[in-house]
């Protein structure tokens, strides 16, 4: 059964510019959550997405945003980069997501770097 | 609000030695699950062990074995005889409800290093 993946792994972006990142959840897992990670901050919850709803978020700016699509793929957007955005960006999938204490589990993330 | 804690930043260990990772956490949910991740350096959290409250037994898979209780709010991670494949970051995570929504909190992470 093939994991989470996620495109791009890596990529370098300019400060102003936007990105978009992509998602494929376990096949037959409905929900799909975001986080960032960085070496100050850590592990943070963006948000999670369940059959094409946002159901949870965390708390970042509203330049983050996602969405969720019919076969349970996920993007996340983030409009106006700015250099604090540089992170490792993961995303996780699970059957029912966090609410229903699955196990999630995590793609090898996006590497963003914003110059 | 709920909190995972892992005081320990870095251990460094000779391979074959016993290691403890630990982990508190904090909630005032009374259903909550815990996790166990590792993180290598290629980025990818890989799953190790998914605990709920009312769960208690301990438990061994191979090298790893985790302590959970409940009295001391610790959930616990050894390896026994190390081996220098084990180097990498490992977290704690918790999931319980928090101002009304179900959210997967993470602890700051033990990078545990193993010299040969």
């Amino acid at each position: 059964k093939a994991g989470v993946t996620q495109t791009p792994r890596y990529l370098i972006k300019t400060r102003g510019q936007q990105v978009t990142l992509s998602c494929s959840p376990i096949s037959g897992h409905r929900s799909v959550s975001w986080y960032q990670q960085t070496p100050g901050q850590g592990l943070q919850f963006l948000f999670e997405y369940f059959s094409e709803t946002q159901r949870n978020k965390g708390n970042f700016p509203g330049r983050f945003s996602g969405r969720q699509f019919s076969n349970s793929r996920s993007e996340m957007n983030v409009s106006t980069l700015e250099l604090g955005d540089s992170a490792l960006y993961l995303c996780a999938s699970s059957p029912e997501g966090a609410s229903s204490g699955n196990t999630i589990y995590f793609g090898e993330g996006s590497w963003l770097t914003v110059v | 609000a709920q909190k995972v804690t892992q005081a320990q930043t870095e251990i460094s260990v000779v391979e074959k030695e016993d290691v403890t990772l630990d982990c508190v956490y904090e909630t005032r949910d009374t259903t909550y699950y815990l996790f166990w991740y590792k993180q290598p350096p290629s980025g990818e959290l890989v799953f190790l062990i998914r605990r709920n409250s009312f769960d208690e037994q301990n438990e061994i898979s191979g090298r790893y074995s985790w302590n959970f209780q409940k009295s001391t709010s610790s959930f616990n991670f050894t390896i026994t005889a190390s081996q220098v494949v084990d180097s990498a970051v490992y977290f704690c995570a918790l999931s319980a409800m928090d101002t009304g929504r179900r959210a997967l909190t993470f602890g700051s992470g033990t990078r545990l290093q193993v010299q040969p």
